[in-house]
């Protein structure tokens, strides 16, 4: 049972580059999220989806751009980086948005923008 | 809105020690509240819950009540083990978002 994989593990990018954060989850989960933490800050919320087609902003969505076509993946989309965006990405499922639901994350994605 | 405060780190103790870190959160309604674990180069895995106040959250010998009237959810361990250095985060889930973290406490444990 694999859980949620995400992938790459490490990536550089160029200033204005455009690259595709992957994830996915084998659980059937409904509810999926991205997070980026970043020293000091903790976790903050980029978008989120509680199901196949839906997505919504959370705290900070600005350079980011989500879609859910399956349940399974949830890709994180920067069209075109920024040294700002330089951090450490974790996504996240749960089987539903109901607020006693553990949420199981992936290892991260350690994204530096030069 | 939500919000979760804990206490700033690091938090440097001795193996054997006891420890707490305190969490704080801001909430309209009744939220569930968590502590997570993160291990270096890990991502993040449930520590402990509890979804209602008074309830008390259990695990690896980590504890944590959630107390409405002080609007809390304190993390304690009676004798901490340098398995334990790690970054804990308290959150919070309110019905149809997602968790909402806490800035993080680093806890390093020496032998």
């Amino acid at each position: 049972n694999a859980g949620v994989t995400q992938t790459p593990k490490f990536q550089v990018l160029k200033t204005g580059q455009s690259m595709t954060l992957q994830c996915a989850q084998d659980m059937n989960h409904e509810y999926m999220s991205w997070y980026r933490q970043d020293p000091g800050m903790g976790l903050r919320l980029i978008h989120y989806s509680v199901g196949a087609g839906i997505t919504d902003q959370g705290e900070v969505p600005n350079g980011y751009n989500v879609s859910r076509s399956t349940t399974e993946d949830f890709p994180l989309r920067l069209l075109s980086a920024a040294p700002s965006q330089t951090s450490v990405y974790f996504c996240a499922s749960s089987y539903s948005g109901q607020k006693n639901t553990e949420a199981f994350f992936g290892q991260g994605t350690r994204l530096t923008v030069v | 809105g939500n919000s979760v405060t804990q206490m700033e780190g690091p938090v440097t103790l001795s193996e054997e020690a006891f420890l707490t870190i305190n969490c704080t959160y801001t909430a309209t309604g009744y939220p569930s509240l968590f502590w997570y674990v993160q291990y270096p180069g890990e991502g993040l895995q449930l520590l402990l819950k509890a979804t209602k106040a008074d309830d008390k959250g259990s695990n690896k010998g980590f504890e944590a009540t959630y107390r409405k009237e002080t609007t809390s959810f304190h993390l304690e361990k009676g004798s901490v083990q340098v398995s334990d250095s790690a970054v804990y985060f308290c959150a919070l889930n309110q019905a149809g978002t997602a968790l909402i973290f806490g800035k993080g406490t680093t806890l390093s444990v020496s032998s």
